[in-house]
């Protein structure tokens, strides 16, 4: 079952424009994950940020975690391209009781379209 | 270092047939989670394994199975094949488990016919 949902599920801008993605999940995570995937491909990962941080950055990716509203947000900023890509939110969540393993659970998806 | 390899990258199986996927970790990581990606159901996780034992299951029937060899490397198999098994494949290494971030291979697309 999906726990992350990312909003919108497509966004097409301009080449310089920011774009920004959405995220609400539903439980309480250990960390929130951002990855992209180019059609068809593996998924690369972009970003991690912990359940104690609240913003994160990274070149031209900013994120933002506010765990109170359970959601996230990933601002990609002077959008290029070659940033056209589908981006994805992962929560990983641990086990009831604590110990053992975190699964991470990925959202459908924001397809994003840059045009040059 | 290296990235994380699949094999192979596309195969067309029939129904009821059986089919086995492999996938290398990136070295050091011990950790290897599958998943399998379709346009409908999106990402959804099959399995991780870390040190050989398999940690965490998703919601899939039991025709779908894993393993993880001492040396990280991992296949999983899926028995039956269904039409709707036709998915990409994907494989995750990670330096632990879920809380680390997680290095994709290029995948394997399973076409069922």
């Amino acid at each position: 079952s999906q726990q992350g949902e990312e909003d919108p599920q497509a966004l097409s801008i301009q080449e310089g424009e920011n774009a920004t993605m959405n995220c609400s999940y539903k439980t309480s995570i250990n960390n929130l994950q951002w990855y992209r995937q180019n059609s068809g491909r593996g998924l690369v990962h972009l970003i991690l940020i912990r359940s104690n941080e609240r913003e994160k950055h990274s070149g031209r990716l900013r994120v933002t975690l506010d765990t109170s509203k359970k959601s996230s947000s990933l601002l990609i900023t002077a959008s290029r391209a070659a940033d056209t890509a589908s981006y994805f939110c992962a929560t990983a969540s641990g086990p009831p009781g604590g110990a053992g393993s975190y699964q991470l659970t990925f959202g459908k998806g924001t397809k994003l379209s840059v045009i040059p | 270092k290296a990235g994380v390899t699949q094999t192979p990258r596309y195969l067309i199986k029939t129904r009821g047939q059986q089919v086995t996927l492999s996938c290398s970790p990136i070295s050091g990581h011990r950790s290897v989670s599958w998943y399998q990606q379709t346009p409908g159901q999106g990402l959804q996780f099959l399995f991780e394994y870390f040190s050989e034992t398999q940690r965490n299951k998703g919601n899939f029937p039991g025709r779908f199975s894993g393993r993880q060899f001492s040396n990280s490397r991992s296949e999983m198999n899926v028995s039956t094949l269904e039409l709707g098994d036709s998915a990409l494949y994907l494989c995750a290494s990670s330096f632990g488990t879920g809380v680390y971030e997680q290095y994709f291979g290029p995948g394997t697309r399973l076409t069922v016919t």
